[in-house]
């Protein structure tokens, strides 16, 4: 079972659209969960973190865990074709403290104008 | 703002030869990792360096590969004698050891070998 999935997509939307990206995580030990954003054949770019279950709002962002299922969403509100970008969920969890970042697929999204 | 860098943007070497690639992390940061991605593919984790040591790695990282820190700003990834499968963007990140296990990514270095 992997331990972190997304559904690649891609995602198309129009211009204004409420997005909602999401994953699931197999590992209940899995604590703090990550949203990155990724355009094409660049780094990864922090969006947002959580830690505990709820709801987390940045803007136009809101990240959602819920540990009882163990699924993470991104809401993007008015999305943007500036928004266009794959979305990586990532959770930290390695040996001792080393904090690496296990990541999903990644979900390609398309905003159009 | 403060901001991981790397260099090359691009490499392209033959099979066979030894690449090292170039990181910035951030100035106060502590943990330093380095992750690579096949296009089209999950980005993956290789290895973390804390305290000047390696705390962590993957499968990945086998005998051909090692880091170092060879001053207090850079950090390299050494590729001692590169395989086709090898190619790949590579992407060093860094994050400052407090509470929140946030990692930042700097470009990231899109190595190619022939």
């Amino acid at each position: 079972q992997k331990e972190v999935e997304q559904d690649p997509g891609p995602l198309s939307v129009p211009e204004g659209a409420i997005v909602s990206l999401n994953c699931t995580y197999s590992n209940s030990a899995f604590q703090y969960f990550m949203w990155y954003r990724q355009y094409s054949r660049k780094g990864p770019e922090l969006l947002m973190y959580t830690y505990s279950s709820g709801n987390k709002e940045d803007g136009r962002f809101t990240a959602q865990v819920d540990k009882s299922s163990k699924y993470i969403s991104l809401f993007i509100r008015d999305s943007q074709p500036s928004d266009s970008a794959t979305y990586l969920c990532a959770t930290p969890h390695g040996s001792g403290n080393t904090g690496k970042l296990i990541f999903g697929q990644g979900t390609t999204l398309q905003v159009k104008p | 703002e403060p901001e991981v860098t790397q260099t090359p943007s691009h490499q392209v070497t033959q099979m066979g030869q030894e690449v090292i690639l170039r990181c910035v992390p951030i100035s106060n940061h502590l943990y330093f990792y380095w992750y690579r991605q096949i296009l089209g593919q999950k980005v993956e984790f290789l290895v973390s360096f804390y305290n000047n040591e390696i705390s962590e790695k993957s499968e990945i990282f086998d005998d051909q590969f090692s880091v170092e820190r060879p001053d207090g700003s850079n950090f390299t990834l050494k590729i001692r004698s590169t395989k086709l499968e090898d190619s790949a963007m590579y992407f060093c990140a860094s994050r400052d050891g407090g509470g929140v296990e946030t990692q930042y990514f700097g470009p990231g270095t899109r190595l190619l070998v022939l």
